[in-house]
């Protein structure tokens, strides 16, 4: 079956430095891929998409690239910030299918 | 406007109860779905409405029973509690089952529940 793994966390660092959270993944077909994030208390928010081959999503500084050869998904932002301290999801939908398929999340923690 | 709302928000009852979540949402989506996040902040899906009708039913106690009154509504009922239960339940709702990968899944809130 479909399945997403993800780097073991907490990921800690300091604010501006450089973040990347792996996420590879096997699915049938060619899936897309999402990164949630769920910040403490709250519900999970959608980061950014990606629903093709070298697709590259982007939002609030963050960035992630469909790696169809390498199967994965890293997720990747230049300059954190304390707000960013959140548990972040990889998933991917198979195609032709809306349920999504979780990782088991990365938290990062950023410190000042 | 809250797009997804769930409610309760917090759920402490007894293990043997019977206890319901509700979830609505004003998004004019077709499909709904119930996620459970363990203690380990593992997510995974329960259920799937599209259009009243379950789609999605993962292997899941048949002490759960999703109820969907309406497109809008989709709430989650849980009979005989037991302390394994004790989760967040997130509640999600997105444009069109069949609509494909391009479609975002909106998620409530979550409703902590736990069972003492």
């Amino acid at each position: 079956g479909d399945s997403v793994t993800q780097m073991e966390g907490p990921v800690t660092l300091s604010e501006e430095a450089f973040l990347t959270i792996n996420c590879t993944y096997t699915a049938t077909g060619y899936p897309s891929l999402f990164w949630y994030v769920q910040y403490p208390g709250e519900g999970l928010q959608l980061l950014l998409k990606a629903t093709k081959a070298d697709d590259k999503g982007s939002n609030k500084g963050f960035e992630a690239t469909y790696r169809k050869e390498t199967t994965s998904f890293h997720l990747e932002k230049g300059s954190v910030q304390v707000s960013d301290s959140a548990v972040y999801f990889c998933a991917l939908v198979r195609s032709g299918y809306s349920t999504l398929t979780f990782g088991k999340g990365t938290m990062l923690l950023v410190s000042p | 406007d809250t797009a997804v709302s769930q409610t309760p928000k917090y759920l402490v009852t007894q293990m043997g109860n019977d206890k319901s979540i509700k979830c609505e949402q004003n998004l004019g989506h077709d499909t709904m779905y119930w996620y459970k996040q363990d203690s380990k902040k593992f997510l995974k899906i329960m259920f799937s409405y599209n259009n009243k009708e379950l789609i999605i039913n993962e292997t899941v106690p048949n002490r759960f029973s999703p109820k969907s009154p309406d497109k809008a509504h989709l709430n989650l009922h849980i009979n005989s509690l037991e302390l394994g239960d004790s989760a967040v339940y997130f509640c999600a709702s997105s444009q069109d089952f069949a609509g494909g990968p391009q479609e975002t899944q909106y998620f409530g809130p979550g409703t902590r529940l736990l069972v003492l």
